[in-house]
């Protein structure tokens, strides 16, 4: 049973420059959440999503992060015109939806660390 | 709202020392899920244990145990007899719908 899958593994890109992160949950997991890790400053929740639905997005920067999680595919996280402090370590998680709201153990996947010149 | 404190920032041991780490935790919610996570130098978070508000019971995995204390708000973690492979960066962390996170504790296993 694989993992969480996310890809690329590093990304570099200049700034000005578009991400996309992509995150595959575990088979039969149906939620995703995205965490990003600053040097310094620990893991950070940015958002957490359903198939098709943005649920809590209250950790996302208000400008240039977007993220979805589409009916077919894996999630994405897009981020618009990089700049050198979005260089970080970006996690991904994915939980089944057991109905235990907060129970949910998350499992993460190996990150994609960006890196803006 | 949550808040997880990891107040050791690195702890340095001698191979096959037991070694403590500690989480308090300060929350509202009146049932509560608690996870301890390790992210190895290679990079990736594993997860160890969940734990939820209404489970007093200390658990045991091997070398790993878990003493959950809801009088003084903590989830500490104990290895014993370390081992180098035990070098990680060791991440306490809150549920609330999304995952909140101490600081880390830095653990440096010496042979």
């Amino acid at each position: 049973n694989a993992g969480v899958m996310q890809n690329p593994r590093h990304l570099v890109r200049r700034r000005g420059q578009e991400a996309r992160l992509r995150c595959s949950p575990m088979k039969g997991h149906s939620h995703v959440y995205w965490y990003r890790q600053l040097p310094e400053e620990g893991l950070k929740f940015m958002v957490y999503l359903q198939k098709e639905n943005i649920i809590d997005e209250s950790g996302m920067p208000k400008e240039r992060f977007s993220a979805e999680f589409p009916k077919e595919g894996p999630s994405i996280l897009r981020i618009q015109q990089v700049v050198r402090g979005d260089s970080a370590a970006y996690f991904c998680a994915s939980s089944p939806n057991t109905g235990a709201f907060g129970g949910e153990t998350q499992y993460f996947g190996p990150g994609t660390r960006l890196l803006v010149l | 709202a949550q808040k997880v404190t990891q107040a050791q920032t690195e702890i340095s041991v001698v191979e096959k020392e037991d070694v403590t780490l500690d989480c308090v935790y300060e929350t509202r919610d009146t049932t509560y899920y608690l996870f301890w996570y390790k992210q190895p130098p290679s990079g990736e978070l594993v997860f160890l244990i969940r734990r939820n508000s209404f489970d007093e019971q200390n658990e045991i995995s091997g070398r790993y145990s878990w003493n959950f204390q809801k009088s003084t708000s903590s989830f500490n973690f104990t290895i014993t007899a370390s081992q180098v492979v035990d070098s990680a960066v060791y991440f306490c962390a809150a549920n609330t719908g999304k995952l909140i996170f101490g600081q880390g504790t830095t653990l440096q296993v010496k042979p």
